[in-house]
């Protein structure tokens, strides 16, 4: 396993567009997370996955914005009807959940709505 | 609720300089993880170390070495001898557990840009 994917890794979308991102996670690790980092800042939180249960959602993530994880393995991160607002660097990350244990972060998913 | 400050927007050493970087924490959990990424030009961030609230003990790591203090809420991380491929831009992180889902994820700092010249 070479660790977290995320496909694609670049994504030029018009506005108005949907758009989806997949993420692949370690393969053992049962916590699945989703960030947002804009130019300059930290990564924002948006969601977190215990296996394929949803257990939280940032006020970030609005009703545009829907994440799956089917079978608790690779998840996906929607966007409906994209805004300019939304261009950013999308990351997933995945840990287990037995102890306090980094997340392991993905190479991310750059997207630019024009 | 949690917050992670790092004062410093962007740092430039010269190499083999020392460097420091500083972090302030605020939360009202008792158990937490602190935690330092760096994420170089390629975007990915990569884990340097954690820290839980209970271990107050320094720690090193060949060139690098954190400084872990409660009582100022401060995690500071140093970079000893700096070398040009520690150029990066530097995370501290912070995670608690919060109620039944344990969701531990991470508030991050804004981070500091290092910039190491040759």
């Amino acid at each position: 396993d070479t660790g977290v994917s995320q496909d694609p890794r670049h994504k030029i979308t018009k506005r108005g567009q949907n758009v989806t991102f997949r993420c692949d996670p370690i393969s053992e690790h049962n916590r699945l997370y989703w960030y947002r980092q804009t130019l300059g800042q930290g990564p924002e939180f948006l969601t977190y996955f215990q296996n394929e249960a949803q257990l939280e959602k940032s006020r970030l993530l609005s009703d545009r914005f829907s994440a799956e994880r089917p079978k608790g393995s690779f998840s996906t991160l929607e966007i409906q009807r994209t805004e300019q607002g939304d261009s950013a660097m999308y990351l997933c990350a995945s840990s287990l959940s037995r102890g306090p244990t980094e997340a392991f972060f993905g190479q991310g998913t750059r997207l630019t709505v024009v | 609720a949690q917050k992670v400050t790092q004062a410093q927007t962007e740092i430039s050493v010269v190499e083999k300089e020392d460097v420091t970087l500083d972090c302030v924490y605020e939360t009202r959990d008792t158990t937490y993880y602190l935690f330092w990424y760096k994420q170089p030009p390629s975007g990915e961030l990569v884990f340097l170390i954690r820290r839980n609230s209970f271990d107050e003990q320094n720690e090193i790591s060949g060139r690098y070495s954190w400084n872990f203090q409660k009582s100022t809420s401060s995690f500071n991380f140093t970079i000893t001898a700096s070398q040009v491929v520690d150029s990066a831009v530097y995370f501290c992180a912070l995670s608690a557990s919060r109620g039944d889902t344990g969701r531990r994820a991470l508030t991050f700092g804004s981070g500091t840009r290092l910039q190491v010249q040759p």
